[in-house]
């Protein structure tokens, strides 16, 4: 089915080092979603994505939606060892005739101080 | 405003038999969603209930069933239990008009020995 394909898997940065994840979708998404998991926690959510070539900004995190509406991108400036948790891509994806909430697969920052 | 709750946080089961989770949504929220997840699967979601009715259902074997009540809460069960069923259960409510903003309960820890 459908899918949200999201790499890199896991990223080991040293603290004050960017961080880029990437989501990938064959089709057009409607919006896209980020969620952050501490480890032990559950996901938080950070911003939904709407338009096409969308860019918002949360102090240090740039968050971006293709113009095509098929890639997002979440990029982090000058880690923290508070950035350490588990990045998710989610995306509404037709399943028969509902949508659901379809999460990508993650990846795992650990930020070396 | 109270967060998502989810109850119990911790369960240990044997092989074989059943278990049920619940999960309180944020008050006004009518929709909730169900995710299993492993470290290898990641999120995998289960279903999704709107005003007491399934709208959505994810891949997963008739063993794992849920239900709404008139009151929002939802119940998850598993039945004949399996080693593999050994996860991170996590409720997600939103307010339903659609795969909107996700707020996630703490989760159940779930250990079938």
């Amino acid at each position: 089915g459908q899918q949200v394909m999201q790499i890199p898997q896991y990223q080991h940065v040293q603290e004050g080092e960017d961080f880029t994840t990437y989501c990938n979708s064959s089709t057009t998404l409607s919006n896209i979603q980020w969620y952050k998991q501490r480890p032990g926690g559950h996901p938080v959510f950070l911003i939904q994505l709407v338009k096409s070539g969308e860019v918002k900004k949360q102090k240090r995190l740039t968050f971006q939606f293709g113009e095509a509406k098929k890639n997002s991108s979440l990029h982090i400036t000058a880690t923290q060892t508070t950035d350490v948790g588990t990045y998710f891509c989610a995306a509404p994806i037709s399943s028969g005739s509902a949508r659901q909430l379809t999460f990508g697969s993650g990846t795992q920052l650990t930020v070396l101080p | 405003k109270a967060g998502v709750t989810q109850t119990p946080r911790y369960l240990i089961k044997t092989r074989g038999q059943q278990v049920t989770l619940s999960c309180s949504p944020i008050s006004g929220h009518r929709s909730v969603s169900w995710y299993q997840q492993t470290p290898g699967q990641g999120l995998q979601f289960l279903f999704e209930y709107f005003s007491e009715t399934q709208r959505n259902k994810g891949n997963f074997p008739g063993r794992f069933s849920g239900r709404q009540f008139s009151n929002s809460r939802s119940e998850m069960n598993v039945s004949t239990l399996e080693l593999g069923d050994s996860a991170l259960y996590l409720c997600a409510s939103s307010l339903g008009g659609g795969p909107t903003e996700a707020f996630f309960g703490q989760g159940t820890r779930l250990t079938v020995v």
